[in-house]
């Protein structure tokens, strides 16, 4: 099983400002990587695709970046709605398919 | 546009069989692999298993062979049987939408439904 490792737990950001979140894979994955945001009582929202590709609808301030065993996710200027966990999934591998314990982005 | 709501019983008893089903509406469930994820405070997001459109399921090594899916195209909906509850299967459970074949990542979730295992 690919284990999947998000730093920091937490970050605490004020608005406008620019953030990077971390994973890391216990062994490649490729490009075979996806991001999720998720809300307090929602389901989890995919953000990034295939490492670096926005998925529908998603704003231009947030990119992806990475391949093998070192990604990130930047949110450019971060908005008010952007305050959520961010969970990285690797589909490289499976079964069975994996997910990191999230980054939660938080007011400072 | 896909919308997916899961259904379930709220409460299971330790040992019971939990059962949950997975309404999709706007498109049919035979044209996608669809995964069943759950998430619990102590283990995160954690997938449990998939159903593709051959009906041909795979699941979490993890939960060994307690896990059942099926879909029935008549009612465009999927189920989920977890079998030999324990509080550690106590979380909110998913339904969620492979965005293509071959490609494991979810465009389209439910709302999930919360299981309490007591």
């Amino acid at each position: 099983e690919i284990v999947m490792t998000q730093s920091p737990a937490t970050l605490s950001v004020s608005p406008g400002e620019r953030v990077t979140l971390s994973c890391r894979a216990s062994q490649s994955v490729s490009s075979h990587l996806a991001w999720y945001q998720q809300k307090p009582g929602q389901a989890p929202r995919l953000l990034i695709y295939g490492a670096s590709t926005r998925a529908t609808g998603i704003p231009a301030r947030f990119s992806g970046s990475g391949s093998g065993t070192e990604f990130t996710l930047t949110i450019g200027s971060l908005q008010s709605e952007d305050f959520a966990v961010y969970y990285c999934q690797q589909y490289s591998n499976w079964p069975p398919w994996t997910f990191g314990q999230g980054t939660k982005v938080e007011v400072k | 546009q896909v919308e997916v709501r899961e259904t379930g019983p709220g409460l299971v008893k330790p040992s019971e069989t939990l059962t949950l089903t997975c309404i999709v509406s706007g498109d049919a469930i035979g044209d996608h692999y669809w995964s069943w994820i759950r998430q619990s405070a102590g283990k995160g997001l954690e997938w449990i298993g998939q159903l593709n459109v051959r009906e041909t399921t795979s699941h979490n090594p993890s939960l060994k062979s307690r896990v059942t899916m099926s879909a029935d195209r008549s009612k465009n909906q999927l189920s989920l049987r977890l079998a030999s509850v324990t509080a550690a299967d106590s979380a909110v459970y998913f339904c969620a939408k492979h965005w293509d074949y071959d490609s494991n990542w979810f465009d389209s979730w439910g709302p999930g439904t919360l299981v309490t295992v007591s």
